[in-house]
């Protein structure tokens, strides 16, 4: 199981949107509507952000969205603040016969400019 | 409110066993799968593993099978990782994280525990 590709950095200007991609196989982003987004400040646990692909857990703001296309979820967070500076992770499901667990993105640093 | 509340910051020598905890509070620990994952200094998070405390049915990522051993003890509500001999390359922040049922999704997040490997 490799590790999802993402950009290593993505950055906008307040009130901007901005897109964060996450490539996987068909082995996992493309077999299951199973990606979730972390958000991760420095020195603090991951927030889970998105889960199932595009649900938001309660407490989050609609500021963030989630979406799939074949092997490649993204992360858009619109009306982009300064304490969405973080790091984000994505993560897909990728269970099979002879692996049970998730496989995470190589994480992208989001700046707010 | 659900709550995993993870044990202390550790420093080990090279060769040295350990054993860090996980106790979930706040809803039925046995009905819900425990995964730990890993973070290296500045780096990415790993998946390790994950196990269902109802009847301790436990999965391996490939790359952590025979490093590692995962448990947990119902009694208590609580799950462990443990090491029978540390590496420097163990150094690292160690998450566990409780997946929710039909999502499938690693939800809730411990704070975190820093095993610190070093001679």
């Amino acid at each position: 199981q490799s590790a999802l590709t993402q950009p290593a950095s993505v950055s906008g200007s307040p009130g901007q949107s901005i897109t964060i991609s996450c490539t996987g196989t068909s082995s996992d982003v493309g077999s299951y509507n199973l990606v979730s987004w972390y958000q991760q400040h420095p020195g603090k646990a991951p927030k889970l952000m998105i889960y199932e692909g595009s649900k938001r857990p309660s407490g989050v703001s609609n500021r963030f969205s989630g979406s799939k296309s074949g092997n490649t979820a993204s992360l858009t967070i619109s009306g982009l603040q300064a304490e969405d500076e973080a790091d984000y992770y994505c993560c897909s499901y990728a269970g099979s016969s002879t692996f049970e667990g998730y496989v995470f993105g190589t994480g992208t640093k989001v700046t707010v400019l | 409110e659900v709550q995993l509340v993870q044990s202390g910051a550790e420093v080990k020598k090279p060769g040295e066993s350990l054993k860090i905890s996980c106790k979930g509070s706040g809803y039925s620990f046995t009905s819900y799968w425990i995964g730990w994952v890993r973070q290296m200094p500045g780096k990415g998070l790993e998946w390790m593993g994950i196990i269902y405390p109802g009847d301790s049915d436990t999965r391996y990522s490939p790359s952590f099978q025979g490093q590692v051993t995962i448990s947990a003890d119902k009694s208590i509500s609580t799950a462990y990782l443990q090491w029978s001999s540390l590496k420097a390359s163990d150094t690292a922040m160690y998450y566990c994280v409780r997946r929710v049922g039909a999502t499938k999704t690693p939800f809730d997040w411990g704070q975190g525990t820093l095993v610190t490997v070093s001679s």
